[in-house]
């Protein structure tokens, strides 16, 4: 049972364009997501999060928006750099314990 | 500082041996999560400590797994009698509390039973 699902596997978006990852979930219990980029060889890097409570938190290039009804959140990056190219996951945690990961999007960025 | 550090970063094991893999949380962090990450796939919950104290184990795939955290900072990861179904790469993460959600990863070590 896939409670955190990111249907794409890969996506690929020009350079200086925005890049819009998509991540659904079922468990409505989680009151937490989180997105984690992660490169070859390496251990995931947190990215960005939100609360349950919030539709929408920014850093920077990348944003994160919540559609609790539909139990859908998305990472938007902008613009787009050759540095972004990596596994993005999508993660979600109950009651601020283990984390629950989507099984990723591969993300190229095209110069 | 430091980050969350894994040794060894590579494993190589024969079917039916002893492994253990090691995990340096960052200095001061209560809590710490061990997942397990098959090829294609998101990590998957294992186990977690706060302090010393195992809170949860419910991932762990069998009883051929167990993992220890006896002076709440360095965590030992133990899987006996390896079994091809274990290859994967093991992450650790730690966390600042039991209340932070950010969780920072380790580079992980990579397990292949041959």
């Amino acid at each position: 049972d896939q409670q955190v699902k990111q249907n794409s596997p890969s996506l690929s978006v020009q350079e200086g364009r925005i890049s819009i990852l998509n991540c659904d979930y079922t468990n409505s219990m989680f009151d937490y997501f989180l997105w984690y980029k992660k490169y070859p060889a390496e251990g995931p890097t947190f990215l960005i999060s939100i609360s349950s409570i919030k539709d929408k938190n920014e850093d920077g290039r990348f944003t994160v928006f919540l559609n609790k009804s539909a139990k859908h959140l998305s990472l938007h990056i902008v613009p787009s750099q050759p540095g972004d190219s990596a596994v993005y996951f999508c993660a979600a945690s109950e009651l601020n314990e283990k984390l629950t990961f989507g099984t990723g999007t591969r993300l190229t960025i095209i110069p | 500082g430091a980050g969350v550090s894994q040794s060894p970063r590579y494993k190589v094991a024969k079917r039916g041996q002893d492994v253990a893999l090691r995990c340096d949380p960052i200095s001061g962090h209560v809590s710490l999560f061990w997942y397990q990450q098959a090829l294609g796939q998101g990590p998957e919950f294992l186990t977690y400590f706060q302090n010393e104290a195992q809170l949860d184990k419910s991932g762990l795939p069998s009883d051929r797994f167990f993992a220890e955290r006896p002076e709440g900072s360095v965590s030992t990861l133990k899987i006996q009698r390896t079994q091809q179904e274990d290859s994967a790469v093991y992450l650790c993460a730690s966390s600042y509390s039991l209340g932070a959600y950010e969780q920072y990863f380790g580079p992980g070590t990579r397990l292949t039973v041959t």
